[in-house]
């Protein structure tokens, strides 16, 4: 079946310093993946979208220079968080799809910061 | 925001009770799909309803869609414990790989 690993599943860093987190796809191709940050209050923000071989689109809000973002096969794709703060808190989930409507999350990437 | 409700609302029911989850959204979409979040863990899809379709059943669930109010239900029958966890709507952007997420219910089904 379709899975998706995400790591690490939790980091505690620093006040300004930075996170980096991966997905995996194993067993589709994952053409796109979409990264997700979900609040304490379970509230969903996405972040971006990225598709093999097409520039990625980055929500209002969220960019490039924050949150950059890799996705150089169809099995993986990772994101760093940029000089975090207390307000980029959360879960990061990484949703994956292949061709159909159907997204296969991770279990997430919990950042907490200090 | 794509969606009409925007804090998460919770449920406590006892096991073996039918169920019924509200959504409503705003803005136009082809599909809505319906997920289910357990503690510690990553939304997984249930269901996904397409706008030509006013009702989908997989086991113990169905989804309903009406466009015209721009709401969708999803009901469980005889809920067991298992099912205790956080369920999402989500409707697709403009772009269709695009899911947006509503608020959630929480439900909780006491054994």
């Amino acid at each position: 079946g379709a899975l998706v690993y995400q790591y690490p599943r939790r980091t505690i860093c620093k006040s300004g310093t930075s996170m980096r987190m991966e997905c995996q796809a194993v067993g589709f191709q994952a053409t796109s993946v979409a990264w997700y940050r979900q609040s304490p209050q379970k509230t969903f923000e996405l972040i971006a979208l990225s598709t093999v071989n097409s520039a990625i689109k980055y929500e209002q809000n969220f960019t490039q220079e924050k949150f950059p973002i890799s996705h150089p096969n169809l099995s993986f794709s990772s994101m760093t968080v940029l000089n975090a703060y207390l307000e980029d808190r959360g879960l990061y989930l990484c949703g994956a799809q292949n061709s159909g409507n159907t997204l296969y999350f991770g279990e997430g990437s919990r950042l907490i910061v200090v | 925001s794509q969606w009409g409700e925007e804090n998460l609302q919770a449920l406590s029911i006892q096991e073996g009770e039918d169920v019924t989850m509200n959504c409503s959204y705003k803005t136009y979409t082809t599909v809505v799909q319906w997920y289910r979040q357990k503690s510690g863990k990553g939304p997984a899809q249930l269901i996904l309803i397409r706008s030509n379709e006013r009702e989908k059943r997989s086991g113990r669930l169905r989804a309903t869609l009406d466009t015209s109010s721009q709401s969708s239900s999803l009901s469980i029958t005889g809920t067991l414990a298992t099912d205790t966890a956080v369920y999402f709507c989500a409707t697709e952007g403009a772009n269709y790989n695009v899911l947006y997420f509503g608020s959630g219910t929480k439900l909780t089904v006491e054994p």
